[in-house]
């Protein structure tokens, strides 16, 4: 009973480095989508995807780059980090027939230094 | 502009006593609500919801209410129990919108013994 795997869980990288957060479903969900949570706000909606060979920007896209070749995988890649870039980040998936009812990894901490 | 708000950044309630959180929204266009919970650690989990159409929907000890007139929803948490403690986040979308979701800044939820 996967549901939605990240990794790696804990990451910390110096600024001007690139790294993938890799995010896995295994329960056939069209859309897919990345948010980050900072302290004092919401979950932002950084990119998502409706289905394998599309993926559109969030609210908050700048920095980051996305690809969905399959319908399981959505990986998240920061070209150069950024220490704005430190937060914690959650993959997230969703059937487009099972009304907006999102499941959420459990979370990648990243800390840029 | 935040168009979710939860204005409560915690709230303290006794275990047996009714917990009640709100939230407040901007956007006239939102036709459906969630409340989802965080644990330290872990991804949100989806609660209840709830559509514009209604104006209240309940799960066992959990029930939302919604009053569009005043654009505000209030999840009720009866009775509270210690396994409450912790982060609950309201969040919206609106028609057309990509099934995106607009997330509030969460309210952290203790429940004292």
């Amino acid at each position: 009973n996967a549901g939605v795997t990240q990794t790696p869980k804990f990451q910390v990288l110096k600024t001007g480095q690139s790294m993938t957060l890799q995010c896995a479903q295994d329960m056939n969900h069209e859309y897919m989508s990345w948010y980050r949570q900072d302290p004092g706000m919401g979950l932002r909606l950084i990119h998502y995807s409706v289905g394998a060979g599309i993926t559109d920007q969030g609210e908050v896209p700048n920095g980051y780059n996305v690809s969905r070749s399959t319908t399981e995988d959505f990986p998240l890649r920061l070209l150069s980090a950024a220490p704005s870039q430190t937060s914690v980040y959650f993959c997230a998936s969703q059937g487009l027939t099972s009304g907006n009812t999102i499941y959420f990894g459990e979370g990648s901490w990243l800390t840029v230094v | 502009d935040q168009q979710v708000k939860q204005n409560s950044p915690s709230l303290s309630v006794q275990e047996g006593r009714i917990s009640i959180l709100n939230c407040d929204y901007t956007n006239s266009m939102f036709d459906y609500f969630l409340w989802y919970k965080k644990y330290p650690a872990e991804g949100p989990t989806f609660l209840i919801s709830i559509s514009s159409i209604k104006d209240k929907n309940e799960d066992g000890r959990f029930t939302v209410f919604l009053n569009k007139s005043a654009k505000h929803l209030s999840l009720h948490i009866v009775p509270s129990q210690p396994g409450d403690s912790a982060v609950y986040f309201c969040a919206a979308s609106a028609p057309r919108s990509n099934y995106q979701l607009i997330w509030g800044a969460g309210t952290k939820l203790i429940i004292k013994p």
